[in-house]
């Protein structure tokens, strides 16, 4: 696609649901990224991806929080059992190879999911 | 530390005026650095990319990097109104780009 694209644009659940946030990176990108920015904070990294695999999920708050990727196309981001302080933005970024690799890193951002846990 | 730190702001300055937004990084091997705006409710867009040493510019905005000093910063000539905005000063640490928590700007007409 043209842009990285989200899905859901804005979702609101209560304390204990699972979520499912989803993002479409740009068409050959196959670096991706997820970030959280909750209110007033910066961008918090959480995952990267390289293809379909994740050299690095540290980044992730707790147990609570996985996610996929298929091929070097779609990923999830899953939160399970979600908690007040899951509310936040939460950004997923794409970049190709070269940009990655000559270590340029120009991440191009979709829009987010902005999560709010009531 | 934080591996990126950006004083919060907010920074007022007038319309025509020069913004210096500035930037410390902990991580000496860090090779890569970016200048990110973020308009509210928006997502982050890059701004500027460096990675020498000295100034690089484009257009009214100049980024300067000092590795020995671990020091980058972001200079706005002719400040507009429309500069208004988070500026997000991103490090490159080994795969990730790592943000600082951002400096508001506000430029008065």
């Amino acid at each position: 696609g043209a842009g990285v694209s989200q899905s859901p644009s804005n979702k609101v659940t209560e304390k204990g649901k699972d979520v499912e946030l989803r993002c479409d990176p740009i068409s050959g990108h196959t670096a991706l990224y997820w970030y959280r920015q909750r209110l007033g904070q910066g961008l918090e990294f959480l995952i990267y991806f390289q293809g379909n695999s994740a050299p690095d999920k540290s980044g992730l708050p707790s147990d609570r929080f996985s996610a996929e990727r298929t091929g070097e196309s779609v990923s999830t981001l899953t939160i399970q059992r979600t908690q007040q302080e899951d509310s936040a933005v939460y950004l997923c970024a794409s970049s190709s190879r070269l940009a990655v690799s000559s270590g340029a890193n120009v991440l191009t951002f979709g829009a987010g999911s902005r999560l709010t846990v009531l | 530390q934080k591996e990126v730190e950006q004083n919060s702001g907010p920074l007022s300055v007038p319309e025509g005026a020069i913004a210096s937004l500035n930037c410390t990084y902990s991580d000496r091997v860090s090779q890569s650095f970016f200048w990110y705006r973020q308009y509210s409710g928006k997502s982050p867009e890059l701004i500027m990319s460096i990675y020498s040493n000295g100034d690089k510019e484009d257009g009214r905005f100049t980024a300067q990097l000092n590795k020995a000093s671990q020091y980058v910063s972001l200079l706005i000539r002719d400040s507009q109104p429309s500069d208004s905005a988070t500026y997000l000063c991103a490090v490159l640490i080994r795969y990730a780009l790592n943000f600082g928590k951002g400096t508001s700007l506000l430029v008065t007409p």
